[in-house]
Order: structure tokens, then C-alpha cells, then sequence
């Protein structure tokens, strides 16, 4: 079975840093992964995806994230935090070729201090 | 505009009370599902469905039903409600590929007394 953990439930960063959110996964093959972000009161709403390629994706809002099939981690990363990036953040895998839907890690909500 | 459409919002409803939660989407995307959100969990898919009058089981399906008659809608239907259906609960949506991402509906808040 596949499993997406994000081992931060909460990560705090000041405005104008770097942010690092977490994410690591474990499935048999090769995995598509996302991140999506959960505004309050809102559905998710999709950030980026890694299917296949550059390891460095580049998606919404200034966000990347880099793939590394050796440690199995998908963290998302942004050089610059705004207060307007605090938000659930949440990462996900599909099995290529898989029916299945998407396995969800359990969120790590970002707040961003001005 | 594209977009996966929930209804109702929200909801208060007694143990026991049947209800449906509808999903529409109108992007013709063939794969749909229901996940629930609660804290600390993430979201879990409840059930999936793969194009009309093909669903399955998703991680927490008891006391759960589906139906996909048509391929923009997809029904969730609680016959027999009870306290820990308590949840916010998320419609989505997505092509046969599946290295597509997939649309989320606003979400459906759902209490049970």
C-alpha cells in the first residue's frame, strides 16, 4: 500500500524567509506526486506535480519542489515566505497507471509572521 | 468556467436521518471521488469512481454509498448517519490520466447530533 507522510504538522516561518514544507512517500513504483494548498472555507486548490523529468518542479505562486527518488521525498520550497502563503499544505502521490486516486499526507498547516 | 460543485455547504442532521451530498462537475473528467478531512488525518478517500456505473471502495468506505448514473455526477448518500460521519468532506474530479491533477469541490461541512 502507499503512504505519504508529511512529518510537520506545523511549520512557522517570518516573512521574507525561506520555506521548507516536508514531504516523504512510499510506493511500489513510480509514484506521480503533488502539492496542493487548502486556503480556509476553500476546496484544495493544485500547486504543482512531479510526473517525470527535472527533478526541481516549478509550479503556482512562486513554489518548487524538488524530487529525490533516493530519500523518497517530495519537499515544497519557496526562497521568499509572504503572510499570504499561510495555508494547510498538503502532498500527494498517485501510482502511475494506478485506477486509484490520490494517498494524502495528513497536512502541514504554514504560518507565515510579518 | 470549470469547476466541481458540492452541495449543500453545510449540514446539521440527526443520527439516523438518510441524506445525499451531491458532486457535479462540468469539465467531462471520468474519474471522480469522495474523500473526508478530519484533523490530524489528511484526507482519506471514501469512494472512487472510474467512469458511469464503475465505482469502488476507496480507505473508509463503511457507511458510504455512491452512484455514478451520469458521468458529471457522483452522489454521496449517508442511509444511516451517525456522530463520526462528522467530518468536511471534498468532491473531486479528474481526466483518465493519471498524471493529471485533480479539482476539488469547495467542500461540504457536515454535522451529526
Amino acid at each position: 500500500a502507499q503512504s505519504v507522510a508529511q512529518p510537520e504538522d506545523q511549520v512557522n516561518v517570518a516573512e521574507g524567509n525561506p520555506l521548507t514544507v516536508k514531504c516523504t512517500y512510499s510506493v511500489s513504483g513510480n509514484p506521480y506526486l503533488f502539492w496542493y494548498v487548502q486556503y480556509p472555507n476553500r476546496g484544495l486548490q493544485f500547486l504543482l506535480k512531479y510526473i517525470t523529468g527535472d527533478n526541481l518542479v516549478k509550479g503556482s505562486y512562486g513554489f518548487e519542489a524538488e524530487f529525490n527518488k533516493s530519500q523518497t521525498s517530495f519537499h515544497l520550497k519557496k526562497p521568499s515566505a509572504l503572510v499570504s502563503d499561510s495555508a494547510l499544505y498538503f502532498c500527494a502521490a498517485q501510482l502511475s497507471g494506478s485506477a486509484r486516486q490520490l494517498t494524502f499526507g495528513s497536512g502541514t498547516q504554514l504560518t507565515v509572521l510579518p | 468556467e470549470a469547476q466541481v460543485t458540492q452541495n449543500p455547504r453545510y449540514l446539521i442532521t440527526v443520527t439516523g436521518k438518510k441524506l445525499t451530498v451531491t458532486c457535479s462537475q462540468n469539465m467531462n473528467h471520468e474519474y471522480m471521488s469522495w474523500y473526508r478531512q478530519d484533523p490530524g488525518l489528511g484526507l482519506r478517500q471514501i469512494y472512487y469512481s472510474m467512469n458511469v456505473e464503475v465505482t469502488d471502495k476507496g480507505d473508509v468506505p463503511e457507511g458510504y454509498k455512491v452512484s455514478r448514473k451520469e458521468k458529471r455526477n457522483f452522489p454521496l448518500i449517508l442511509e444511516s448517519p451517525s456522530p463520526n460521519q462528522t467530518s468536511l468532506y471534498f468532491c473531486a474530479s479528474r481526466p483518465q490520466r493519471s498524471n493529471t491533477e485533480a479539482f476539488f469541490g469547495q467542500g461540504t461541512r457536515l454535522t451529526v447530533v
